[in-house]
């Protein structure tokens, strides 16, 4: 099993819509939640993380951490197809300085 | 939030040759710098873990005498590719900690790719 699970995808959304990405860890240690957006041939940028049970809004994306079910997932609202890239998960446990990857989720907004 | 800086942005060379990639923060001392390397449509592979004024850690599978890691100062951390061939061509992305605890955060540079013919 690997250590963070996502659906490869690829999802499709029409502009305007909510798209909803989900990602699962298998530590139960784990204590900070990321999630970064790579586009095509680009680095990953980070546009969220989140340490506490619950929702965090920032803008238009909404992360959304259940520590008890070990899932994290990522809300994005109007969806915009600039939005159209792969979304990474990224879980740090404990003490470890580095992050552990899940494969990535591809989004596309069709317009 | 924090900006890493990684040169070249893409560089060709020949097999047999070496290159280096250059990773520096550029607001803020990094400590603790990691080395992915991406190929197309794959996921992030950690490579390997720079600290500043000691020894890199690899991951498994990694050779540390082909990927050499240098973290000379809190601001700069380099990987060489030795002896470069054809399948190290590939997308290589550093990435350095903000902050400290369970509070920090990792930020990428730009990446590099490098192509080796």
């Amino acid at each position: 099993q690997k250590e963070v699970e996502q659906n490869s995808g690829p999802l499709s959304v029409p502009e305007g819509a909510i798209a909803s990405l989900n990602c699962t860890y298998s530590d139960r240690g784990s204590q900070s939640f990321f999630w970064y957006r790579q586009y095509s041939g680009k680095s990953p940028e980070l546009i969220m993380f989140i340490y506490s049970n619950g929702d965090k809004e920032d803008g238009r994306f909404t992360a959304q951490l259940n520590k008890a079910s070990q899932y994290v997932s990522l809300l994005i609202r109007d969806s915009q197809p600039s939005d159209s890239a792969t979304y990474l998960c990224a879980v740090r446990s404990g003490s470890a300085r580095q992050l552990t990857f899940g494969s990535g989720t591809q989004l596309t907004v069709l317009p | 939030g924090a900006v890493v800086s990684q040169h070249p942005s893409w560089v060709i060379c020949k097999s047999g040759t070496s290159v280096k990639i250059e990773c520096r923060s550029l607001d803020f001392q990094a400590t603790t710098m990691f080395w992915y390397r991406q190929f197309p449509k794959q996921s992030l592979m950690l490579m390997a873990t720079s600290n500043e004024g000691s020894k890199a850690t690899y991951e498994q599978g990694v050779e540390k005498d082909k990927f050499l890691i240098n973290h000379a100062s809190l601001t700069l951390s380099t990987l060489t590719v030795t002896s470069a061939h054809p399948e190290d061509s590939s997308f290589y992305i550093c990435s350095a900690r903000v902050g400290g605890g369970t509070g920090n955060t990792i930020y990428f540079g730009e990446g590099s790719w490098l192509t080796v013919v």
